[in-house]
């Protein structure tokens, strides 16, 4: 049972516009929400995350958006550049607990 | 180095053999996490060590499979008599301990492939 969903398999997107991505879940105990950046060969690399007590993080071109009445949360990166192509991952937890849930992963290609 | 470090970073393997991976976490972290990720799939958790206490063994997928970490720090995961559906990346993470958040750091994972 996929408790964090990316429904978006692939993202292809221009050099300089903004590139979103989509996160859903399911579990309403979730109260902490990553972004995790992979390139091919190496693993996850931490991006971003949010605390269920905000609805917005920004850290330079990236911003996490949370609606937890929706339990939809979504990354944008703007401008996008081409070495943001990657494969992104959603993690959820709560906090205290053992584990991250990991989402498929959305592929992004940014177009140069 | 400053980050996880995994070994072996690729492992070809016949079916029914054993294989051993390891990990060497992050140094001062005390929580170390065993993740897969097969082809096509999100990561799957495995197992979860923090310092002394019993391990989290909740996501191991069978009783071929088995987790040790010894003195706190390395960790060595096993796959026994493998099977081809045990073909996937196996990645390592740690965290320091944190009362807040769960960020984790990931290794490069073991590319496991079973033939």
């Amino acid at each position: 049972d996929q408790q964090v969903k990316q429904n978006s398999p692939s993202l292809s997107v221009q050099e300089g516009r903004i590139s979103i991505l989509n996160c859903d879940y399911t579990n309403s105990m979730f109260d902490y929400f990553l972004w995790y950046k992979k390139y091919p060969a190496e693993g996850p690399t931490f991006l971003i995350s949010i605390s269920s007590i905000k609805d917005k993080n920004e850290d330079g071109r990236f911003t996490v958006f949370l609606n937890k009445s929706a339990k939809h949360l979504s990354l944008h990166i703007v401008p996008s550049q081409p070495g943001d192509s990657a494969v992104y991952f959603c993690a959820a937890s709560i906090t205290g607990a053992n584990n991250l849930f990991f989402g498929t992963g959305t592929r992004l290609t940014v177009i140069p | 180095g400053a980050g996880v470090s995994q070994s072996p970073s690729n492992k070809v393997t016949e079916k029914g053999k054993d294989v051993e991976l390891r990990c060497d976490p992050i140094s001062g972290h005390t929580a170390l996490y065993w993740y897969r990720q097969s082809l096509g799939q999100g990561l799957e958790f495995l197992i979860y060590f923090q310092g002394n206490s019993a391990p989290d063994k909740s996501g191991l997928p069978s009783d071929r499979f088995s987790a040790e970490r010894t003195g706190g720090s390395v960790s060595t995961l096993t796959i026994q008599r493998t099977q081809q559906e045990d073909s996937a990346v196996y990645l390592c993470a740690s965290s320091p301990l944190s009362g807040v958040g769960n960020t984790i750091y990931f290794g490069e994972g073991s590319w496991l492939t079973v033939v």
